[in-house]
Parts: structure tokens; sequence; C-alpha cells
């Protein structure tokens, strides 16, 4: 498969610590992005990374991507309850003629 | 700027009935597409338009299944007949550009779909 994969599957933190969340692809891509899906609503848009660029901020979030092993990060700083919700990754893998979705990763955070 | 716009939100139909899922996408966006969300398979692509015209359908999983774009501001997943394997939610996403990639895409809150 060359779906982006999530790791973990799902978190549970505490409200003001950091949540990281990691992707891995199997193929070379042009760009990767993660989203958001809270419960019974679609999926929000966060960050999108080209494969030539190492790191991405957005307010709290900060995206990484490492080419060389197919990975990439997102990094949720100072975690509120709103942030619970699933993190999605999703990548062009390399020649799929469509955007790719991994699993996703549910991410918990108790007040 | 009003965001995709799905309709129904939900709906419970018997096996066997036809289904129509309507997509309204946000102004000016020229890519729509078609997803299909599941515990067990996630979130897959059914069909990708570009401009009005059906890009990609290779995620159709069968004739049951097709889509239309006759405008812009308008797109339609039919399914005749359904089956309770058909049971999923149905998202409707639109982004601009061509690519079907390397933009952003905006989601609907999509359609939940019960097959009985």
């Amino acid at each position: 498969s060359q779906q982006g994969e999530e790791d973990p599957q799902a978190l549970s933190i505490q409200e003001g610590e950091n949540a990281t969340m990691n992707c891995s692809y199997k193929t070379s891509i042009n760009n990767l992005q993660w989203y958001r899906q809270n419960s019974g609503r679609g999926l929000v848009h966060l960050i999108l990374i080209r494969s030539n660029e190492r790191e991405k901020h957005s307010g709290r979030l900060r995206v990484t991507l490492d080419t060389s092993k197919k990975s990439s990060s997102l990094l949720i700083t100072a975690s509120r309850a709103a942030d619970t919700a699933s993190y999605f990754c999703a990548t062009d893998a390399g020649g799929a003629q469509k955007l790719v979705f991994g699993q996703g990763t549910r991410l918990t955070i108790n007040p | 700027d009003a965001g995709v716009i799905q309709s129904p939100r939900h709906e419970v139909t018997e096996m066997g009935q036809e289904v129509t899922l309507r997509c309204k996408p946000i102004s000016g966006h020229n890519s729509l597409f078609w997803y299909r969300q599941t515990m067990m398979r996630g979130l897959e692509l059914l069909i990708y338009f570009n401009n009005n015209v059906p890009i990609d359908d290779s995620g159709m999983p069968e004739d049951r299944f097709s889509a239309k774009m006759p405008n812009a501001s308008f797109s339609t997943l039919k399914i005749q007949p359904s089956e309770p394997r058909d049971s999923a939610v149905y998202f409707c996403a639109s982004s601009r550009g061509q690519s079907y990639s390397n933009q952003p895409q905006h989601f609907g809150d999509g359609t939940r779909l019960s097959i009985l």
C-alpha cells in the first residue's frame, strides 16, 4: 500500500502538554498534508508541506518532513481540550493520481 | 465564505432503494472530490472532477455508483440499488486549481448513510 500510516493510532495527554503524531509513507511524494477531523464533522486542512521543505509552522502547529526517512511529524504545543480530534496525513504518493489518507491518530486532550 | 455544503446530513433507507447525495462546492473552486469513510477502510477517494469533467473514477466501487457534475456549483453521487455494505459517511470536498494534491481540500460535513 502507498498509504500514509500514522503513529500512534491513539494518544491521550493532559491539557497543556505537547502532542506529537507521526506519519510514514512508502513512495516518493511531491507534498504532504495534515488534516484534523472533529467527531461528526468533515476534515479540516491544517498544513501542506512540499517535498523540498523540512519544517513549517502555523500557530501552535509544527510539521516536519524527512524525505530520506519517508516520514513526517505533527507537533501540537500547549494542547487544549479543543484539540481533541483525529489527525490524518495525506500524500500524493508519487504517481498515484489522488491524495491518499492514512488511518489517522485519535488524539484526546484530558482537562 | 460558505463552505462545502452537503445534503442530506443523514440518510436511512432500505436495501435496494436509490440514494442520491448532493454537494455544493465552494464558489471559485474548480476541483471536486467524493470520498467514502468507514472504520475498516478509512477515507477512500471515489471520484475526482476538474472543471466539471470526471478525471479519475477508479475508486468508484462498482456500476451501482455514479456521479455527475452538471455545473460548477453542483454535484451528485448516486447509488442504485443500494446495499447494506454501502453504509458509510460520504464526504464531498473541493479545491482550487487543477491538481488533486498541491492545494488544500475543503470538506463538507458529510452524509451519514445507513442502508438497512
